[in-house]
């Protein structure tokens, strides 16, 4: 089956540096891949959304100079929180979305980020 | 706006069964999932429904009446470790999908 692997799984940084959270479609390409954050006992929340070899589109309330993503491949997209602060401290999880199947999103295991 | 409602939490015993339900107003439909996520790790994919109707997976059904906008995921013989949130999400027209909030579900023995 189609598996989508993070790194790293989990992460502790301290406030002011920048965290890169690698994505990767380990046995499918990922033509479009979708970077998800959620805040203790809540639902997922979109930030955005990214295909390979165009910019990413974020969502309303993101800041993109903030959270970088990268989608150099179809296989690899990257999420950099840059300059990070403790209110950015949660969990991260990214999917991917083949072409062939639109509308089926397999979820990586996310990462988990603590800012101190 | 897009809105998908479920339950908070809900609490049932080892061995019986549960329905948690859900209902949702969305920009267009292509489908309706359920996902189980527990504590700390990401969501695992239960169910897809496209069609009205019930769709029968093991211990686990789900039903979707587009004309209602409504599903329930239907868990049998409840076990310990079905100790869990549910989520449910629509996609809409764009193929993005929308999230409800989870329903956590608590087992008791």
């Amino acid at each position: 089956g189609a598996v989508v692997s993070q790194h790293p799984s989990r992460v502790i940084c301290k406030s002011g540096t920048s965290v890169k959270i690698e994505c990767r479609s380990l046995d499918f390409q990922a033509t479009t891949m979708f970077w998800y954050r959620q805040f203790p006992k809540k639902s997922l929340m979109l930030m955005a959304t990214s295909n390979e070899g165009s910019k990413a589109t974020y969502e309303q309330g993101v800041e993109k100079d903030k959270f970088l993503i990268n989608h150099a491949s179809l296989t690899l997209s990257t999420l950099t929180v840059t300059s990070a602060h403790p209110e950015d401290s949660s969990f991260y999880i990214c999917s991917a979305r083949t072409g062939t199947s639109i509308e089926t999103q397999y979820f990586g295991p996310g990462t988990r980020l603590l800012v101190l | 706006g897009q809105n998908i409602d479920q339950p908070t939490e809900m609490t049932a015993t080892e061995g019986a069964i549960v329905q948690i339900n859900c209902t949702y107003q969305t920009s267009g439909f292509n489908g309706l999932f359920w996902y189980q996520q527990h504590a700390g790790e990401a969501p695992t994919f239960l169910s897809y429904n496209v069609l009205d109707g019930l769709e029968e997976k093991g211990r686990f059904s789900s039903f979707l009446s587009r004309s209602k906008g409504y599903s329930y995921l239907l868990l049998k013989e409840l076990q310990m470790k079905d100790s869990a949130s549910y989520l449910c999400a629509v996609l809409d027209s764009n193929y993005q999908l929308i999230w409800g909030a989870g329903t956590k579900l608590i087992i008791k023995p």
